[in-house]
């Protein structure tokens, strides 16, 4: 089945470092790409998605581009603010489950001043 | 307001006992999903639904059962609680864009 696989955290970063988290998958077809994010407490909020081959997707300073030839979706950001600091997901639509999302394992991120 | 809420926010319950976990969304969504996260696991699917009263398997459905009598409303009941179902639950609803939209989570923790 559509699987994830997130480097290992937890990652720590001082502030106005530059940010890589890596998600590679697999899959059948052509799965949607998606980065959550999680903040203390909170449940997960979309961070940004790409839906085909050589899509951008970004939001909040964050990028990251599905590169089917190497069925990457790496997330990153050139400068970390203290606010960042969360936990981030990657994530790809299971068709064979109502399109429900089947998730990495979740990689921390904190940034400290 | 609009969204997905889930109650009771927070539950510890006995071994042998039955909890239900309760979603409503706003949004008239038609695929509904359980999620519980587990330090170590991520987010595994529970169940999903795609209309009233269609309901389906996901990743770890044993000890859980669902129902979904409406569309706003689906319900996650562990018929005997045991520990290893000690989790946080979350219930989430798909866009017709395809984003996922969670709610704020439910803290069961059985003794």
């Amino acid at each position: 089945g559509n699987s994830v696989t997130q480097m290992e955290g937890p990652v720590t970063l001082s502030e106005e470092a530059f940010l890589t988290i890596n998600c590679t998958y697999t899959a059948t077809g052509y799965p949607s790409l998606f980065w959550y994010v999680q903040y203390p407490g909170e449940g997960l909020q979309l961070l940004l998605k790409a839906t085909k081959a050589d899509d951008k997707g970004s939001n909040k300073g964050f990028e990251a581009t599905y590169r089917k030839e190497t069925t990457s979706f790496h997330l990153e950001k050139g400068s970390v603010q203290v606010s960042d600091s969360a936990v981030y997901f990657c994530a790809l639509s299971d068709p064979n489950s109502g399109y429900a999302l089947n998730f990495g394992k979740g990689t921390s991120l904190l940034v400290t001043p | 307001d609009a969204g997905i809420t889930q109650s009771p926010r927070y539950k510890i319950t006995e071994t042998g006992r039955q909890v239900t976990l309760m979603c409503h969304q706003t949004w008239s969504h038609s695929y509904m999903f359980w999620y519980r996260q587990d330090l170590g696991h991520g987010l595994r699917l529970i169940y999903y639904s795609a209309a009233a009263d269609i309901t389906d398997k996901g990743e770890v459905p044993d000890g859980y059962v669902v129902s979904r009598s409406k569309t706003e409303n689906f319900p996650l009941t562990l018929e005997s609680a045991t520990r290893s179902q000690t989790s946080v639950y979350f219930c989430a609803s798909i866009s017709g864009i395809g984003e996922l939209f969670f709610g704020e989570g439910s803290r069961l923790t059985v003794l």
